[in-house]
């Protein structure tokens, strides 16, 4: 089934430890996305990349970095976890930039 | 930047009965979008307007993008148990990747 693809689905972190977040996609979209989500605060826009080899910081950019050296695939990496980072963790994609998106099942990140 | 309010922040209905949501912005969105989200799984795209003024329907579901391009509502027909979850609006600048999302609306159906 054609979709988002995100892993790990979940995962404990030790506060200070990096990590990589993967998210893939075969529908040849453009544009992807990464979102937090917060109870109580909706989807909070990490960074975005309109087409491979493009980034862009969104609402909450700081302490996590991308990269799109492909069209399928948009990694989010943390570099020094912190325990405010403890979220649910949403990739999506759209077919170009101010098109609806669509979303993958989240990752699920608890810093301890 | 733009904020979303939604409201409410939950119904607990009787099945059968109908549901009524809305979103309002400080700001004028050019696309507004409505979201399901159950629990375990990401956000799936419900309807999505594109014109002040429009009235889009898909199923049991009916959405407006109101006039003022400021807001929008979302109403759901004789529910049923599976519409249970939470139901998200977003609102778009065009050709911008800043999607804002509300805080949702958690919805229980009790059959």
């Amino acid at each position: 089934t054609a979709g988002i693809t995100q892993a790990p689905t979940s995962q404990i972190l030790a506060a200070g430890r990096s990590m990589t977040l993967r998210c893939t996609q075969d529908m040849r979209h453009n544009a992807m996305y990464w979102y937090r989500q917060d109870l109580g605060l909706g989807l909070r826009l990490i960074h975005y990349s309109n087409t491979a080899g493009t980034t862009g910081k969104g609402e909450v950019p700081d302490g996590y970095s991308v990269s799109r050296a492909n069209t399928d695939d948009f990694p989010l990496t943390l570099a020094s976890a912190v325990p405010s980072q403890t979220s649910v963790y949403f990739c999506a994609s759209s077919i170009g930039q101010g098109q609806p998106q669509h979303f993958g099942d989240g990752t699920r990140l608890s810093i301890l | 930047g733009q904020q979303l309010n939604q409201s409410p922040q939950s119904m607990f209905i009787q099945e059968g009965e109908d549901v009524s949501m809305n979103c309002t912005s400080s700001s004028i969105f050019n696309t507004w979008l409505w979201y399901k989200q159950d629990p375990g799984e990401g956000p799936v795209l419900l309807i999505a307007l594109y014109k002040a003024g429009e009235l889009t329907s898909n199923g049991r579901l009916t959405a407006q993008f109101g006039i003022t391009r400021k807001d929008s509502f979302l109403n759901i027909s004789a529910s049923i148990p599976s519409d249970v979850g939470i139901y998200f609006c977003a609102g778009q600048a065009y050709d911008n990747n800043d999607m804002r999302f509300g805080a949702g609306t958690r919805l229980t159906v009790k059959p």
